[in-house]
């Protein structure tokens, strides 16, 4: 089956730039989406389609995704960006999802 | 707006069919999307139970597959689940969302996820 990993947390300090990656194999051939799930909420889809934005998101949200790798980039982060991010993508007609990037805004 | 409500008991017993229902609000379940099952277990992260189709079409997730039934009712514009022989690894807090599915498939609308507890 396929799998996608991302790194358990990445730490970032405010107004600073957080990369979080997604990598699965061939994942640049696929679409990538993510999510940001603070907690005790529901997820909220922040990226689809690879780099596409849902409306109310904020433009500091962007992503792409080539060869292996999806990246998630939040610029100019912000205490309120704290939260668990997912990568998804979708393989033999089933949803993956990546096990979850703990973004910790120091 | 479209909003997604999870409803059906918080506590079940090993062995048990777990049941929940998905109502949709501000949206027509028949109007062209999917319509999916998330779960998290606690602590955890997301994993995929399945999705449906207003005509019936189904997608499951293999792992799921010989325990899941997923209904829909377009007449009470809801959607349901039904996993059968619960043990405790099928406690997770439940979410339903709308689905698109194929290559661009995500999820761009949830529901606030109901905790359905497996305990004797």
């Amino acid at each position: 089956s396929y799998e996608l990993t991302q790194p358990p947390s990445v730490s970032v300090s405010p107004g600073q730039t957080a990369t979080i990656t997604c990598s699965g194999d061939k994942l640049g051939d696929k679409y990538a989406c993510w999510y940001q799930q603070k907690p005790g909420q529901s997820p909220i889809l922040v990226i689809y389609q690879d780099s596409k934005r849902p409306s109310g998101i904020p433009e500091r949200f962007s992503g792409s995704n080539s060869g292996n790798t999806a990246t998630l980039t939040i610029s100019g982060t912000q205490a309120m960006d704290e939260a668990d991010y997912y990568c998804q993508a979708w393989d033999s007609s089933t949803y993956v999802f990546g096990p979850g990037t703990k973004v910790t805004v120091l | 707006q479209l909003q997604l409500q999870e409803s059906g008991p918080g506590l079940l017993e090993p062995s048990e069919t777990l049941s929940l229902t998905c109502a949709v609000s501000g949206f027509s379940i028949s109007s062209g999307y999917y319509w999916g099952w998330i779960r998290q277990p606690p602590g955890k992260g997301l994993e995929w139970i399945g999705n449906l189709y207003h005509s019936g079409t189904t997608y499951y997730n293999p792992s799921l597959e010989s325990r899941l039934t997923m209904s829909v009712d377009t007449s009470k514009n809801h959607f349901s689940l039904k996993l059968r022989s619960v043990t405790a690894a099928d406690t997770a807090v439940y979410y339903c969302a709308r689905a698109l599915t194929g290559d661009l498939a995500y999820f761009d609308y949830w529901g606030q996820g109901t905790l359905v507890t497996v305990s004797s």
